[in-house]
């Protein structure tokens, strides 16, 4: 596609509940990145993905976080049952391998709220 | 690690006027990557100017512009005439010039900048 697509748009959930947050990163870019972005606060690095290699999951704040990225494309972002302090947006990067200097190409992020 | 530090939660400015977002950030490497990012309302991140360490010459693009000083370790951003739609949330970003294991971009808390009309 043209841009990074994340959906849903926005999430309500209630504690204790599981969510899926998608992600769909331009065609051809192989490195993928999510990041969290709590109120007020700047962007926590969760996870990262780069073609074939091993993921690199050294920011996901606990095991209730896990991702996974199906044929180098989509990407989805799981939260085991939430919790309060899950609530944030969450933003989606993607960047092609070898202008990754160029910085990342953002979605638009999904904004989760647990009640 | 890296960190990067925006000591400037909010700042204003008043349209067409000049603002300059502060940036510094600590690392222990000579080659790595600089950037801006603007976050409207809309949420989505949009990549304003970038900088590369080993340059010496500032970035510019258009109406904005950066004051690099590596020495230091700062990263400023000039914006000049300034517009009603520059009002958004600024953040600076670093990024290792080693690819391997490094790949990912290290964010400033951000600076809220209005434009007063």
């Amino acid at each position: 596609g043209a841009g990074v697509s994340q959906s849903p748009s926005n999430k309500v959930t209630e504690k204790g509940k599981d969510v899926e947050l998608r992600c769909d990163p331009i065609s051809g870019h192989t490195a993928l990145y999510w990041y969290r972005q709590s109120l007020g606060q700047g962007l926590e690095f969760l996870i990262y993905f780069q073609g074939n290699s091993a993921p690199d999951k050294s920011g996901l704040p606990s095991d209730r976080f896990s991702a996974e990225r199906t044929g180098g494309s989509v990407s989805t972002l799981t939260i085991q049952r939430t919790q309060q302090e899950d609530s944030a947006v969450y933003l989606c990067a993607s960047s092609p391998r070898d202008r990754a200097w160029h910085g990342y190409t953002f979605g638009s992020g999904t904004r989760l709220t647990v009640v | 690690a890296q960190t990067v530090t925006q000591s400037q939660p909010e700042m204003s400015v008043q349209e067409a006027e000049t603002v300059t977002l502060s940036c510094t950030y600590d690392t222990s490497e000579s080659d790595y990557y600089l950037f801006w990012y603007k976050q409207p309302p809309s949420r989505q991140m949009i990549l304003v100017i970038r900088q590369e360490a080993y340059k010496q010459q500032n970035a510019t693009e258009n109406r904005f512009s950066v004051n690099f000083q590596k020495a230091a370790k700062s990263f400023s951003l000039k914006i000049s005439d300034s517009q009603l739609g520059d009002a958004a949330m600024y953040f600076c970003a670093y990024r290792s010039a080693y690819d391997f294991g490094n790949e990912k971009l290290t964010f400033g808390t951000g600076t809220r900048l209005t434009i007063i009309p």
